[in-house]
């Protein structure tokens, strides 16, 4: 078990440029997510994949925003045309649901380093 | 809606002084309630997390934390804090359903002092 990895670890863009980020998970981790962190706060939600599924995407995630999972393994968050008030650290966290099933569940969130990323 | 509060955004202890970290929650039902200690510039590690049975839940590095339900609390307390203490603490409530995403507060930073 090697944990939750991400890279890069930090970015820096210019604004207006496209970046993406990749997340690998706990090997066998069914659920993976993704969290956005700025200055001085907690982590926000902004999406939920299920094996290859995204389930569930936030308010917080623009049209700018995708996020793919296409083997249910890694996972990558990409931003199109950044701007300076996407600069933020991104989350990703995997957990194995013990539910068997789209109930809810009590599989605790494990997370990765983070990828910084600072738009110019 | 659910939600999170830590009333204390930043505070300052001595090196072998006993801490509590206060957490406010606020959910309809059982909550799941967890508590993550971040270092600077890295990722969230568990400490602990509450979902059902003895309401004094114990973690790891010395920490333990308090479910109670009649107050809407759940404080993270260690008895006797080290310099390596220092970091910021999240409480955060699952926040249920088939998704069970975290809901966090904003944090508190912990200093601790020689």
């Amino acid at each position: 078990d090697t944990g939750v990895s991400q890279d890069p670890r930090h970015k820096i863009t210019k604004r207006g440029q496209n970046v993406t980020f990749r997340c690998d998970p706990i090997s066998e981790h069914n659920r993976l997510y993704w969290y956005r962190q700025t200055l001085g706060q907690g982590p926000e939600f902004l999406t939920y994949f299920q094996n290859e599924a995204q389930l569930e995407k936030s308010r917080l995630l623009s049209d700018r925003f995708s996020a793919e999972r296409p083997k249910g393994s890694f996972s990558t968050l990409e931003i199109q045309r950044t701007e300076q008030g996407d600069s933020a650290m991104y989350l990703c966290a995997s957990s194995l649901s013990n539910s068997g099933s789209l109930r809810a569940s009590t599989d605790t969130q494990y997370f990765g380093p983070g990828t910084r990323l600072t738009v110019l | 809606a659910q939600s999170v509060t830590q009333p204390d955004i930043h505070i300052t202890v001595s090196e072998g002084a006993s801490l509590e970290l206060r957490c406010n929650y606020s959910y309809g039902a059982t909550p799941y309630l967890f508590w993550y200690v971040q270092s600077p510039g890295q990722g969230l590690q568990l400490l602990l997390k509450y979902f059902s049975g003895d309401t004094l839940v114990q973690g790891i590095k010395g920490f333990e934390a308090e479910f109670k339900r009649s107050q809407s609390s759940f404080n993270l307390r260690k008895p006797s804090v080290h310099w390596s203490d220092a970091a910021e603490y999240f409480c955060a409530v699952g926040a249920g359903g088939a998704t069970n995403k975290l809901i966090f507060g904003t944090g508190t930073l912990l200093a601790v002092q020689p």
